[in-house]
C-alpha cells in the first residue's frame, strides 16, 4: 500500500468554525507533512512531524495546529481561520529523515479548502 | 536553500521526447536533484532524483551537467496523461523539507 488518504476531499467552513483535516498512510513512514498550496502556485511547506513530533513549524498562524496521534495519522485542526486561508491542503509522508538524501514523498490527493 | 529555475511553460506533442531543463547555478556538493511532478488535482509525485551521474527509471531519465549547474529531465515518450507541473528541487542530504519552486507547466498536445 503505497497511498495517503485524506479526508475530507472538500471542506467550506466559516471563519468561526472549528474542523479537522485528517491524513493516514500505512506504508510505515516516521515523517510526515502538511503543505498549502493555493490556485496556480506551488506547495508550500507548514509542518514536519518525525517520530510523531513537531520537528518544523514554518512560522504558520496559531489558527492552525497540527496533531500526530500515531505513526499512521496527522491532523490539522483549523480554528477561527480567513477567507486567504482558503487553498488545497496536501499531506505527504516519507521514511525516516536523514537516509542519505533519498527519502521520496508520498503526497495525499489534498482536501480543498474554502473559508466563508 | 540553493535555487532552480524553469522556463514557465512548455509544449510538446504526443509520441515524441520532451526535454525539460533545470539550471542551478549554485547548487552546493551535497545537493541531490530531485524532480517532482503535479497532475491535475492531484497532489505532487516522485520522478527521479540524482546526484552527479546520469539516472534512468520507468518514468524518466535525468541527465546532469558536469559542472552540476545545471539538468534536464527526459521523458522519453510524452503521453497525454504527462501534462503536469514538473518542480525541480535541490535537497541537501538529510534534510526533511522539499521547497518547490514555481515549474514547469508541461502540456502534450495531441
Amino acid at each position: 500500500d503505497t497511498e495517503v488518504t485524506q479526508t475530507p476531499k472538500h471542506l467550506v467552513m466559516g471563519m468561526t468554525n472549528k474542523k479537522s483535516l485528517k491524513c493516514e498512510q500505512h506504508m510505515g513512514h516516521r515523517a510526515m507533512y502538511w503543505y498549502k498550496q493555493k490556485a496556480k502556485k506551488p506547495p508550500e511547506l507548514m509542518f514536519v512531524y518525525s517520530y510523531e513530533k513537531l520537528s518544523i513549524n514554518e512560522s504558520v498562524p496559531s489558527r492552525f495546529s497540527p496533531e500526530c496521534p500515531n505513526s499512521s495519522l496527522l491532523n490539522l485542526h483549523l480554528h477561527a481561520l480567513q477567507p486567504e486561508d482558503s487553498a488545497l491542503y496536501l499531506c505527504a509522508s516519507s521514511q525516516v529523515i536523514g537516509a542519505r538524501g533519498y527519502n521520496e514523498q508520498f503526497f495525499g490527493p489534498g482536501t480543498r479548502l474554502t473559508v466563508l | 536553500d540553493a535555487k532552480t529555475t524553469q522556463p514557465n511553460s512548455m509544449e510538446s506533442n504526443e509520441e515524441e521526447p520532451v526535454h525539460l531543463p533545470c539550471n542551478h547555478s549554485t547548487i552546493s556538493g551535497t545537493d541531490y536533484i530531485h524532480w517532482y511532478r503535479q497532475l491535475p488535482s492531484q497532489g505532487p509525485e516522485y520522478v527521479i532524483h540524482g546526484l552527479t551521474s546520469n539516472v534512468n527509471n520507468r518514468m524518466a531519465s535525468l541527465a546532469i551537467a558536469e559542472d552540476r549547474k545545471s539538468s534536464t529531465l527526459i521523458l522519453h515518450r510524452a503521453t497525454l496523461r504527462d501534462a503536469a507541473v514538473y518542480y525541480c528541487i535541490l535537497r541537501d542530504l538529510g534534510d526533511d523539507k522539499i521547497i518547490f519552486g514555481k515549474g514547469t507547466r508541461l502540456h502534450i498536445l495531441p
